[in-house]
């Protein structure tokens, strides 16, 4: 059964630095990985989907890789801003592309000091 | 992209009532569904996969009886919690597949329940 590290649990930097957050998964026969954001007592926002066919993507000051190989993704967040200050959460399918749903990390919590 | 709503967003119920929650996609049709719950300060987590026309499957240490999951459009997908305890008060979100974008998942807004 897929399962889902992410590191660190928790983070708080200040205001402009660039951080990289991590994920491990388990089983690496996934055709995609999914980094999402959740902001307190709200649901979730989908930041970056990145196929397997691809190494990494892009958006705006985000940018997450994929390595299957070793069952790690990253997500880089460039410049950071108060407002970046939420749960980040990577979810990775249960089997290929997500038809048996997905397994989350529990998440690495943001903080960004102004 | 396409859309998922939820509804309702809050719910407050006595224990001991039940209470359904709906997953509607809007733009699109889908055959699956998936249901997730989210205790306070922990990570979301599969509750079952709903299928349009047959039952739901169910995971492992999730009541079938007390959460009953019934898709019977392929725009629909409710999630009923029977007999309400405090202990399933939960962020419940619901998600579904787009074929037409070669089955990216999106989520609904979720549902956040409160039993007292």
């Amino acid at each position: 059964k897929q399962e889902v590290t992410q590191i660190p649990a928790a983070l708080s930097v200040p205001e402009g630095e660039n951080l990289v957050l991590n994920c491990s998964f388990t089983d690496s026969a996934i055709y995609n990985l999914q980094w999402f954001r959740q902001d307190p007592g709200k649901g979730l926002t989908s930041l970056l989907l990145i196929q397997s066919s691809q190494r990494e993507q892009t958006s705006g000051r985000l940018n997450a890789s994929l390595d299957k190989s070793s069952g790690r993704s990253t997500l880089y967040i460039a410049a950071s801003q108060p407002g970046d200050s939420a749960t980040y959460l990577c979810a990775a399918p249960n089997s290929g592309g997500g038809a048996d749903g997905l397994t989350f990390g529990k998440g690495t919590h943001l903080i960004i000091q102004p | 992209g396409a859309v998922v709503s939820q509804h309702p967003s809050w719910v407050i119920c006595k224990s001991g009532t039940s209470v359904k929650i709906e997953c509607r996609s809007l733009d699109f049709q889908a055959t699956t569904m998936f249901w997730y719950r989210q205790f306070p300060k922990q990570s979301l987590m599969l509750m079952a996969t709903s299928n349009e026309g047959s039952k739901a499957t169910y995971e492992q240490g999730v009541e079938k009886d007390k959460f009953l999951i019934n898709h019977a459009s392929l725009t629909l997908s409710t999630l009923t919690v029977t007999s309400a305890h405090p202990e399933d008060s939960s962020f419940y979100i619901c998600s579904a597949p787009d074929s037409r974008s070669g089955n990216t998942i999106y989520f609904g807004e979720g549902s956040w329940l409160t039993v007292v």
